[in-house]
């Protein structure tokens, strides 16, 4: 168990570029999410895939936001257009299928707008 | 919208006293309390977990309680150490989704030697 391994730990980008962070979870997890957690509180919920289907999306999830999982084993998440705002850590996690299976999380990539 | 309130935001407790930490849920449908431990510049960590049709859970020197008609749960450390410093966050899992994690704001735990 290497557990859930996200690239790169540190982005630092200017308003308006696009990037993109990877997730590979933990080998056996069928379960993968997303967070976005910014300082001071708690993580917030943005997506998450069971394999390759994407099952559920939150509100803060807007159109310059995607996420992908092709293959149902890593994952992606694009922002496009970066803006000041979207400064925060984004946490990836995985888990295995239901009934209920606890989260475990990576150390996040942490972006930085310019 | 579903929230979940934590208390308190920062604990300061001396080596080997008991740490207490609270934690309210407003959605009645959800079942799934999880706890996590982050430390700086890291990922939060699962410590413990509890589901509804459980009052308790313990491992070793960590506890948690769940009240479901109160909709209250609360994270109990007992002979706290140096190293259980770190921020704690209390998590429920939102009623109406299989996966998304509602978390409180978390809290700041200092253990002085």
């Amino acid at each position: 168990d290497t557990g859930v391994s996200q690239d790169p730990r540190h982005k630092i980008t200017k308003r308006g570029q696009n990037v993109t962070f990877r997730c590979d979870p933990i080998s056996e997890h069928n379960r993968l999410y997303w967070y976005r957690q910014t300082l001071g509180q708690g993580p917030e919920f943005l997506t998450y895939f069971q394999n390759e289907a994407q099952l559920e999306k939150s509100r803060l999830l807007s159109d310059r936001f995607s996420a992908e999982r092709p293959k149902g084993s890593f994952s992606t998440l694009e922002i496009q257009r970066t803006e000041q705002g979207d400064s925060a850590m984004y946490l990836c996690a995985s888990s295995l299928e239901p009934p209920i299976q606890p989260q475990h999380f990576g150390d996040g990539t942490r972006l930085s707008i310019l | 919208g579903e929230n979940v309130e934590q208390h308190p935001s920062t604990l300061s407790v001396q080596e080997g006293d008991s740490a207490v930490i609270k934690c309210t849920y407003s959605d009645s449908a959800s079942n799934y309390f999880p706890w996590y431990k982050q430390e700086l510049g890291k990922g939060p960590q699962l410590i413990i977990d509890i589901r509804s049709n459980v009052g308790e859970k313990k491992d070793q020197r960590i506890a948690v309680t769940l009240n479901k008609t109160a909709k209250h749960f609360s994270l109990h450390i007992t002979e706290t150490q140096p190293e259980d410093s770190a921020v704690y966050f209390c998590a429920a899992l939102y009623g109406g989704s299989q996966g998304n994690l509602i978390f409180g704001k978390g809290t700041k735990l200092s253990v002085k030697p």
